[in-house]
């Protein structure tokens, strides 16, 4: 099974910082990696794909990159509405592990 | 508008069994991939289990012999059979739908509760 790991497990930012969460896969996983953003008590929502490629209707501040085994997701300016917790999940194997979560909140 | 739509959550005993669907409108599970996820309290998501579009099925380690993903073509519906619950099933489970590739959810449901306990 591949492991999903993410860093860090939490932060705390404010309303306008960029923001990064690093997502590392246990073997290469070639760009098959998802984001996904969950709120409490809502549905996810799928944010990236193919570790890059934004999910329509998502906003252009959340991107994506990285490569084999190491990926990262960015917020470029950190809004209100995005407090809350980011996923990482791999779709290489048919076990689609998810990272264990990395939460974000207000500083 | 896509929907996904949980029901069957309930309070179920250790050892117990218990039938989820996934009523589906505006998305043909025949012809897409439909998973369970799940989160426990206090813990991230984790992967159950996917139905592809050719019949296919996978399940994560945890559930492998436990529970069993169906699909019914003529209600547009997904069943996760879970049988032998046991406390660390205990989790929000959540439906999602996926149209391109298998693994990546484009659409989710609101989610179900299961509780296990005695």
């Amino acid at each position: 099974d591949i492991q999903m790991t993410q860093s860090p497990s939490s932060l705390s930012a404010s309303v306008g910082d960029r923001v990064t969460i690093t997502c590392r896969a246990s073997l290469d996983i070639t760009n098959s990696l998802a984001w996904y953003q969950h709120k409490p008590g809502k549905a996810p929502k799928l944010l990236l794909y193919g570790a890059s490629r934004l999910e329509s209707g998502v906003s252009s501040r959340f991107s994506g990159s990285g490569s084999g085994t190491d990926y990262i997701l960015t917020i470029s300016s950190l809004q209100p509405e995005d407090f809350a917790s980011y996923y990482c999940q791999q779709y290489y194997s048919t076990e689609f592990t998810f990272g264990p979560g990395t939460k974000v909140d207000i500083k | 508008e896509v929907q996904l739509v949980e029901s069957g959550g309930d309070l179920i005993q250790p050892g117990g069994s218990l039938r989820l669907s996934c009523a589906a409108s505006d998305f043909t599970v025949n012809n897409n991939y439909i998973s369970w996820v799940r989160q426990a309290p206090r813990k991230g998501l984790e992967w159950v289990s996917i139905i592809y579009s050719n019949g296919r099925t996978y399940y994560a380690d945890s559930v492998k012999g436990r529970f069993t993903i169906s699909r019914d073509s003529s209600k547009n519906m997904v069943s996760l059979q879970m049988n032998s619950l046991r406390a660390d099933d205990t989790a929000v489970y959540y439906c999602a739908g996926g149209e391109t590739v298998a693994g990546i959810s484009n659409y989710w449901g609101q989610g179900t509760l299961v509780a296990v306990s005695s």
